[in-house]
């Protein structure tokens, strides 16, 4: 099964700052790799997919890249709604695999 | 408008079984793949299995095969999560969810006696 890798598992942030979450791959998976966001109480939303494509209707302060086995999500300016948990998920082969999460709080 | 309403959970013991449900709307059900992704409480997200729109493929994680079994009724659009030998460790919230963009918002199913 390919194994994937979140960093940091949680961190704290400030209004404006820019964040940046990584997920590594245990093997190459292309770019078959989608972000989502999670609120509590809520179900995830993709962020992106296809490692680097917005997804409609999502804010554009939020970007991914990476290719292969090194994924980065970046939010540029974090904003007061961007408080919540980060997931990669990676569809490249089954069994499909999440990352462990990235709690985004507010410093 | 997609929807995606999930049924079935609730409080089982251990060693039992349960069928969860998860009723489709808004769109042609029969050309998508459909998944279901748990979360335990307080605990990331974890893929369950998935089905291709006819039925005739299906993966499951290796924690969770040959107990679960997913299968849908295109004529009711409607996926279905068997689960037998149920176990602590099955007490989540489970998703039903349409090619990992459309999410329902979950039922809850607790294991214990």
């Amino acid at each position: 099964d390919i194994q994937m890798t979140q960093s940091p598992s949680s961190l704290s942030a400030s209004v404006g700052d820019r964040v940046t979450i990584t997920c590594r791959a245990s093997q190459g998976i292309r770019d078959d790799l989608g972000w989502y966001q999670q609120k509590p109480g809520q179900a995830p939303r993709r962020l992106i997919y296809g490692a680097s494509s917005l997804q409609s209707g999502v804010p554009s302060r939020f970007s991914g890249s990476g290719f292969g086995t090194e994924f980065t999500l970046t939010i540029s300016s974090l904003q007061p709604e961007d408080f919540a948990t980060y997931y990669c998920l990676q569809h490249n082969t089954s069994p499909l695999t999440f990352g462990g999460g990235t709690k985004v709080e507010i410093k | 408008e997609v929807q995606l309403v999930e049924s079935g959970g609730g409080l089982v013991q251990p060693g039992g079984s349960l069928k969860l449900s998860c009723s489709a709307s808004g769109f042609t059900f029969n050309r998508f793949w459909m998944h279901w992704v748990r979360q335990a409480p307080g605990q990331g997200l974890v893929w369950v299995s998935h089905i291709n729109g006819d039925g005739s493929t299906t993966n499951y994680a290796d924690s969770v095969k040959g107990r679960f079994t997913i299968s849908r009724d295109n004529a009711k659009n409607t996926l279905y999560l068997q689960i037998n030998g149920l176990t602590a460790e099955d007490t989540s919230v489970y998703y039903c969810t349409r090619d990992l963009i459309y999410w329902g918002q979950g039922t809850l199913l607790t294991v214990s006696s």
